[in-house]
Formats: C-alpha cells, structure tokens, sequence
C-alpha cells in the first residue's frame, strides 16, 4: 500500500490554470474511479474538492476540476486566486477496501 | 449537516495506547449508513488515512497500522472511537475524524471532517 506520487510543488500567476497530477498503480488509481482531491490551507481541517474522479460537492468553485487517465488522476485549478494557495492532496480507494493518500502538493501563486 | 468533533489526551507515553473519541451531531451513526474514518497528520507531513467503520460496525485499516488500530462505534452516544496501541513518538500527529456524509459503496471520500485534535507522543 504504497503512497500516490504528486508533485511536492506547483506554482502559477493569478488567472492562469494549473495542474496537479497523482499517479498510482492499477490496484488504486487505475482500477477504481473513486479519486478524490482534499485542500488544505495551513492549520485547517482538509477540505473536499473533488470525489469519484471528477464530481464536486455542492459550494465547491467550478474552477476545481478533476480527470484519470490510467493510473495517474489529475486535479486542474482555473482561473488561479491568491486563496487558492494552500496544500493539495489526492486519494484513492485500493485494493482490499482501503484507501491510500498522495504526499501532497504545495500550490503557490505568484 | 454533520459535524464532527475530536476529544481526547494531548499527551500520551511511549508504548502506550491513544484513545480519542468523535462526538457526531446533525446526523445518527446508526441510521446515516455512512462510513466513518480517522486520518491523522504529522508536523510538518501529509495526511495519512488510519482507518473507517461501517455504520454497522464492519472496519478496515490501514495495512502498516492495523495491527495497533480499532476502531469502534458508540451508537447510543453517537460516537465513534480510535485506539492506537503500543505507541512511539511517530504516532505524534493531529488526528482527523471524518465522514462522507453520505451512503458510498465503500470507504471512498471525506467531505465532512472535525477540526482535529493534536496528539503528542512523549515521556
């Protein structure tokens, strides 16, 4: 049950897009579509972006988008804002009904 | 809307066992048909999930954690709790409770999370 693979750092200037990707294997990512996407900014709760690959929970911005391709999902960040600075993780449901988290990703905006 | 909060001792000893507890309100444990997991955080790392019961009762752990971990509901009180045996100072971390919220065909995704509550393992 190893870790998913993110980026540690991604940056980008306010209005442009950006992406995070997660790469698994087939036993997480690739056989499940059950990848969500967690913000968190510092000393807060995570917070739900996305779930099942590419749903939003109801309040969360349409500039949040998700996609799988394989074993590797992806969050997308549109139209970057200076509060979307914060940590960003990925999960996937795995083999033999666990769950297994990415690193986590450190989104910058300059 | 669920809400979720975490009690328990900040400070535990080494080779002891951490014992927290998540009090639920807006929502019952015993009839949401939710799963409900803890997560926890190290200083300065990310997140890592511990573990998630089925309202019913049925558990599943993380692989590296699951011989130290139960997890267990409290229906009358609408709690769930967490023991963390046989602990080292790697089990210091803030520990998450948390929830879907609503009925997934497994343990798949958290929206609903407590604040957190920092757990530090020292003599």
């Amino acid at each position: 049950q190893s870790a998913l693979t993110q980026p540690a750092s991604v940056s980008g200037s306010p209005g442009q897009s950006i992406t995070i990707s997660c790469s698994g294997t087939s036993s997480d990512v690739g056989g499940y579509n059950y990848v969500s996407w967690y913000q968190q900014h510092p000393d807060k709760a995570p917070r739900l972006l996305i779930y099942d690959v590419s749903k939003r929970p109801a309040g969360v911005s349409n500039r949040f988008s998700g996609t799988k391709s394989g074993n590797t999902a992806s969050l997308t960040i549109s139209g970057l804002q200076a509060e979307d600075e914060a940590d960003y993780y990925c999960c996937s449901f795995a083999t033999s009904i666990t769950l297994v988290l990415g690193g986590g990703t450190k989104v910058t905006v300059l | 809307q669920v809400r979720l909060q975490e009690s328990g001792p900040g400070l535990v000893k080494p080779s002891e066992t951490l014992s927290l507890t998540c009090s639920v309100s807006g929502d019952s444990i015993s009839s949401g048909g939710y799963y409900w997991g803890w997560i926890r955080q190290p200083p300065g790392k990310g997140l890592e999930w511990i573990g998630s019961i089925y309202y019913r009762g049925t558990t599943y752990s993380n692989f590296s954690l699951k011989s130290r971990v139960t997890i267990s509901v409290d229906a009358p009180k609408n709690q769930f709790s967490l023991k963390l045996t046989s602990v080292t100072a790697a089990d210091t971390a803030v520990y998450y409770c948390a929830t879907p919220g609503t009925t997934t065909v497994g343990t798949r995704f958290f929206q609903h999370w407590g604040q957190g509550t920092p757990v530090t393992v020292s003599s």
